[in-house]
């Protein structure tokens, strides 16, 4: 697509469910990016994917999350039993994952609210 | 590890005044910075990079190794300049950016 598509844009959930959220990264970009988005906590890194293989998933901040891509495309980002304060936006980016870096394309992020 | 510092997490300009936005980073090797803007209601997107020296708005970053600092600048305020700003760091050849924390600048008219 032209852009980095995200969905849901909004998404509430009860505490304790799970969510999926989706990310549909630019075609032909090769590496693809999870950040969180809190207020006052600037952007956090989650995890990075390099085709289908996630080299960095430094970023999870527990074993209640998770995360795949498939087809060297789409990814999925799964939080599992959610509690409040998973509540955020949460984004995601894609490049070229070349040695030309020119920066990320971010999607509009999807935001977060557990009830 | 890496850091990326933004002091102000606030700042109001009047139009037509010089804009700094300070960004300091802590880093051992060679970084590479960016700034990232993001508007009202829409997605965060890439302003400039220090690789490429370019000036984009009107806006311009200088890397400063001895200060590890790459202050973002402005010598004339705009209304349309009002917006969430983040410097972002990482080092060559690895594409994990790390950001601050950002800094919301207002442009009062």
């Amino acid at each position: 697509g032209a852009g980095v598509s995200q969905s849901p844009s909004n998404k509430v959930t009860e505490k304790g469910k799970d969510v999926e959220l989706r990310c549909d990264p630019i075609s032909g970009h090769t590496a693809l990016y999870w950040y969180r988005q809190s207020l006052g906590q600037g952007l956090e890194f989650l995890i990075y994917f390099q085709g289908n293989s996630a080299p960095d998933k430094s970023g999870l901040p527990s074993d209640r999350f998770s995360a795949e891509r498939t087809g060297g495309s789409v990814s999925t980002l799964t939080i599992q039993r959610t509690q409040q304060e998973d509540s955020a936006v949460y984004l995601c980016a894609s490049s070229f994952g070349d040695r030309n870096f020119y920066g990320y394309t971010f999607g509009s992020g999807t935001r977060l609210t557990v009830v | 590890a890496q850091r990326v510092t933004q002091p102000e997490k606030l700042l109001s300009v009047f139009k037509g005044a010089p804009v700094e936005l300070k960004c300091n980073y802590s880093y051992s090797g060679s970084p590479e910075l960016f700034w990232y803007v993001q508007y009202s209601r829409q997605r965060l997107q890439l302003l400039l990079r220090h690789i490429s020296r370019e000036s984009i708005k009107g806006f311009t970053a200088d890397l400063n190794k001895g200060e590890t600092s790459f202050h973002l600048k402005k010598p004339f305020a705009q209304e349309e300049d009002s917006a969430m700003y983040y410097c972002a760091l990482t080092n060559f050849g690895n594409e994990k950016l790390t950001f601050g924390t950002g800094t919301r600048l207002t442009i009062i008219p």
